[in-house]
């Protein structure tokens, strides 16, 4: 089992939908949880960060936490042909583990 | 968010040479820095763990003779890819956490190496 899995995607959605992006992740004893996002071409940049179960909202994006289910996913509300890109999960710290990444395409 | 900056952007270099690319933390210290390589289409693979005036951690199947790597300082780790070949042409990524309260993870913009 991977320590890390999201769904490769694509996710295509129509401008001004949510997008929904899961992650799941092996290591019940995680403690930090972040999402980058990264253009093609880019490195990737980090745009949440979740340590404690629940919802954490930053403008258009909330970060959802369940660690009895372990899993964490982003929501990208009134999403913009901007925000296409691949989105990468990752998990831990110490040696930070990342999801192969879900490529996101918002049609205009 | 933390600033890292990573030089060069791009670099083109001749089979056979070796090519050094930079790692900075600029606003804060980093005693831990990271090096990925990442192909067209494919996910960060990590390359090795850089700790501050100790060696680097490399992962499984990372030649350590091939891929030099010194962390100096605080705010500088290098990478260096003795006897480039074209197989070694890639998008490398250093990363640097930051050692303040709920640490965090940065990445300077990288660098795509190509090797002719």
């Amino acid at each position: 089992q991977k320590e890390v899995e999201q769904n490769s995607g694509p996710l295509s959605v129509p401008e001004g939908a949510i997008a929904s992006l899961n992650c799941t992740y092996s290591d019940r004893g995680s403690q930090s949880f972040f999402w980058y996002r990264q253009y093609s071409g880019k490195s990737p940049e980090l745009i949440m960060f979740i340590y404690s179960n629940g919802d954490k909202e930053d403008g258009r994006f909330t970060a959802q936490l369940n660690k009895a289910s372990q899993y964490v996913s982003l929501l990208i509300r009134d999403s913009q042909p901007s925000d296409s890109a691949t989105y990468l999960c990752a998990v831990n710290l110490n040696k930070l583990s990342f999801g192969a990444g879900t490529t996101v395409t918002v049609r205009a | 968010g933390a600033v890292v900056s990573q030089h060069p952007s791009w670099v083109i270099c001749k089979s056979g040479t070796s090519v050094k690319i930079e790692c900075r933390s600029l606003d804060f210290q980093a005693t831990t820095m990271f090096w990925y390589r990442q192909f067209p289409k494919q996910s960060l693979m990590l390359m090795a763990t850089s700790n501050e005036g100790s060696k680097a951690t490399y992962e499984q199947g990372v030649e350590k003779d091939k891929f030099l790597i010194n962390h100096a300082s605080l705010t500088l780790s290098t990478l260096t890819v003795t006897s480039a070949h074209p197989e070694d042409s890639s998008f490398y990524i250093c990363s640097a956490r930051t050692g303040t309260g709920r640490e965090k993870l940065f990445f300077g913009s990288g660098t795509q190496l190509s090797v002719l």
